[in-house]
């Protein structure tokens, strides 16, 4: 079974530039995460779709950060302009949702994509 | 979710067994302990999770407290690819909230 496939891995942008990542999560997963993870800490959850609906975006600096997955499949997020501190690991996840209930089984994650802003 | 404490770092001897500890005081009567790794430059990945009872895995084991306020993840035989970060979160099984992480315990599996 494929697992989540995220691009690119790596990306160098100097601050003010717009930068996007994409993710492919496994097949059949209807929910979706986005986290970002700056060096030394633990991944902080960005936004969480189910299905294409935004199901949590309380952490997502709106103001330069978007995200979308307009066919509930691949899914991409969008920084713009970027600042010195969105250097960090961007993950992608993926959840299997349990039918007629709102329970997600175990997230599987991507590889990540490191960005690295100057 | 309840919050948990763990140590920053450990080490371990290659061969030896891991033993990575969880302090969970708030942990509610539902909740579940999760544990995750994350391998340098990889995602985190999901290793067990129990409610009360010891669980059992291909990867580790997990013993939880009777009084189920801390948890310790056993590596058995911890091998250098087993050097990681170890996170562990409780919450309600098949939860529909994402997972959120702490800062989790590194551990280094040395030679």
């Amino acid at each position: 079974e494929a697992g989540v496939a995220q691009s690119p891995r790596y990306k160098i942008i100097e601050k003010r530039q717009s930068v996007a990542f994409w993710c492919n999560p496994i097949s059949g997963h209807a929910t979706l995460y986005w986290y970002q993870q700056i060096l030394g800490q633990g991944p902080k959850l960005l936004i969480q779709f189910q299905n294409n609906g935004v199901v949590d975006d309380s952490q997502l600096p709106k103001d330069r950060f978007s995200a979308e997955r307009l066919k509930g499949v691949d899914s991409t997020l969008k920084i713009q302009p970027a600042k010195l501190e969105d250097s960090a690991v961007y993950l992608c996840a993926s959840s299997f949702s349990i039918p007629r209930t709102w329970q997600n089984t175990e997230a599987f994650f991507g590889q990540g994509t490191r960005l690295t802003v100057v | 979710d309840a919050k948990t404490t763990q140590p920053t770092s450990m080490d371990c001897a290659e061969g030896r067994a891991a033993n990575l500890p969880c302090n969970h005081s708030t942990i509610s009567g539902n909740e579940y302990v999760y544990w995750y790794r994350q391998i340098h430059s990889q995602g985190p990945q999901y290793i067990i999770h129990g409610l009360k009872n010891n669980e059992t895995n291909e990867m580790a084991s997990l013993i939880i407290t009777e009084d189920r306020k801390s948890s310790t993840l056993i590596l058995p035989h911890a091998t250098l690819r087993d050097t990681a970060v170890y996170y562990c979160i409780v919450r309600v099984e098949n939860s529909g909230y994402a997972l959120n992480f702490g800062k989790g315990t590194s551990l280094l599996v040395t030679p």
